[in-house]
């Protein structure tokens, strides 16, 4: 069956560390594949896409990189600050333009 | 504000109650969703309309009916429902170039928390 996995439900880092978030997926061929940040009592908000073809991708302080060969994303956020703290969200979409998510990570970034 | 906006963001409700939960777009986009989010679970897919008609209905129980009167509003209608149905509902939207294909990039409201006693 299909499945989405990201790795551990919570990741405690200090300020200024790399955060490295894993998205893991079977069964799937994904045309792309998504990154959202959601904050406690908000709605999910988009940061990157990354399409099959694509090895990475860059915004600022946040780098993903997607292998279709072993099936996972990577999802880091150089430079962390507390600021970054939420729970951020992978999802899977076929061309279909049906999103499929996986539950989430919750980032904690430490003074 | 994300450009979706949803109401009410808190509803309480007993087991016979019928409410409403109503979601409005102010971005042009062509396609709708409801999404179910509860506790340690993955974003549930429940409904989307893709150019006001109604594409998937992911199993989701007759208790909870959608309507889409036009490409900028999406209500889901609630009828009897479960104290299993407890969850922050959320709906998004998305600019599909052709039904059923193309990068969906989703623009969520801020969601509707949903308590059924």
């Amino acid at each position: 069956s299909q499945k989405i996995e990201q790795n551990s439900e919570a990741l405690n880092i200090q300020e200024g560390k790399t955060a490295t978030l894993t998205c893991n997926y079977t069964n799937y061929s994904p045309a792309y594949l998504q990154w959202y940040r959601q904050d406690p009592g908000r709605g999910p908000v988009f940061l990157l896409l990354i399409r099959e073809n694509e090895k990475e991708k860059r915004k600022e302080r946040l780098k993903v990189t997607f292998d279709t060969t072993l099936k996972q994303s990577l999802f880091h956020i150089t430079a962390s600050q507390p600021a970054d703290s939420a729970t951020y969200l992978c999802a899977l979409d076929t061309n279909a333009g049906k999103s499929t998510f996986g539950d989430g990570t919750t980032l904690t970034v430490k003074p | 504000e994300t450009g979706v906006t949803q109401t009410p963001r808190h509803l309480v409700m007993g087991m016979t109650n019928k409410k409403s939960l109503k979601c409005e777009q102010h971005l042009g986009h062509n396609a709708m969703y409801w999404y179910k989010q509860s506790a340690k679970k993955p974003l549930e897919l429940m409904f989307v309309y893709n150019f006001k008609e109604q594409t998937e209905n992911n199993s989701v129980p007759s208790r909870f009916s959608p309507e889409c009167p036009n490409s900028s509003h999406l209500f889901l209608h609630l009828h009897t429902l479960q104290p299993e149905d407890s969850a922050l509902y959320l709906c998004a939207s998305s600019q599909v170039n052709q039904p059923g294909s193309g990068a969906n990039v989703l623009t969520f409201g801020a969601g509707s928390r949903l308590t059924v006693l």
